[in-house]
């Protein structure tokens, strides 16, 4: 079966510190990759993602950026981190294929990191 | 552009009523649409996925409605009880560059009293 794994769970870093979150799938291969946030009493934003290794796509101009160095792998990053920042950043995959994702394509999250700007 | 809009009001039910969420969106001609449960600090998890050929889904104490009309679908929870409390969102698939971008709504929290 599939699994996601995303870490760290939990994190409080300061203002214009680094950021690196990484997540990794098992089970499946070439699947499509996504980085969400969900600031306080929002809603999921789409930050990034990835149909390949290398391929990603921006979907909010922002200080963060995204790697996919293997298949299965994807990180979030940032040089320097802003108070806005501050979130529940999950990560999240579904199968690649074009048809299914046309009639239906499942997305699965992890468990989510918490980031804490101060 | 495209929008998806959930009530962003709590629904605050009696254990055993219905409840019942509303997903609109605009400017949208989606293939199928998913509903989502997702629990305090947890990632979403998958509940349901209704196609634009469909006119109702069931699965156990769950249905969902797709009006592609009204551009409307309606999420039930029947007999409802308090473990149902969560918020509850619905994703529709947003074509970007040759692929399909699950694109979610806010999601309306549900509480259920015992």
């Amino acid at each position: 079966s599939q699994t996601i794994h995303q870490w760290p769970a939990t994190l409080v870093q300061p203002v214009g510190s680094p950021l690196s979150l990484e997540c990794t799938v098992e089970g499946t291969s070439n699947p499509n990759l996504y980085w969400y946030r969900q600031a306080a009493g929002r809603g999921l934003q789409l930050l990034f993602y990835s149909v390949g290794i290398g391929q990603i796509s921006s979907e909010v101009p922002q200080n963060l950026s995204a790697s996919r160095p293997q298949d299965r792998q994807f990180i979030l990053s940032s040089k320097k981190l802003l108070l806005s920042d501050s979130g529940f950043y999950l990560c999240a995959w579904s199968v690649d294929r074009l048809g299914r994702a046309r009639s239906g394509n499942t997305i699965y999250f992890g468990e989510g990191s918490w980031l804490t700007v101060v | 552009s495209q929008k998806i809009e959930q009530n962003s009001e709590a629904l605050n039910i009696q254990e055993g009523k219905t409840a019942t969420l509303t997903c609109n969106y605009t400017n949208y001609s989606p293939a199928y649409l998913q509903w989502y449960r997702q629990d305090p600090g947890r990632g979403p998890v998958f509940l349901l996925l209704i196609r634009e050929n469909e006119k109702e889904k069931r699965k156990e104490r769950l249905k969902v409605t797709f009006d592609t009309t009204l551009k409307q679908s309606l999420f039930h929870i029947t007999a409802s009880q308090p473990a149902d409390s969560a918020t509850y969102l619905c994703a529709l698939p947003r074509p970007s560059g040759g692929s399909y971008i699950p694109t979610f709504g806010r999601g309306t929290s549900l509480i259920v009293h015992p």
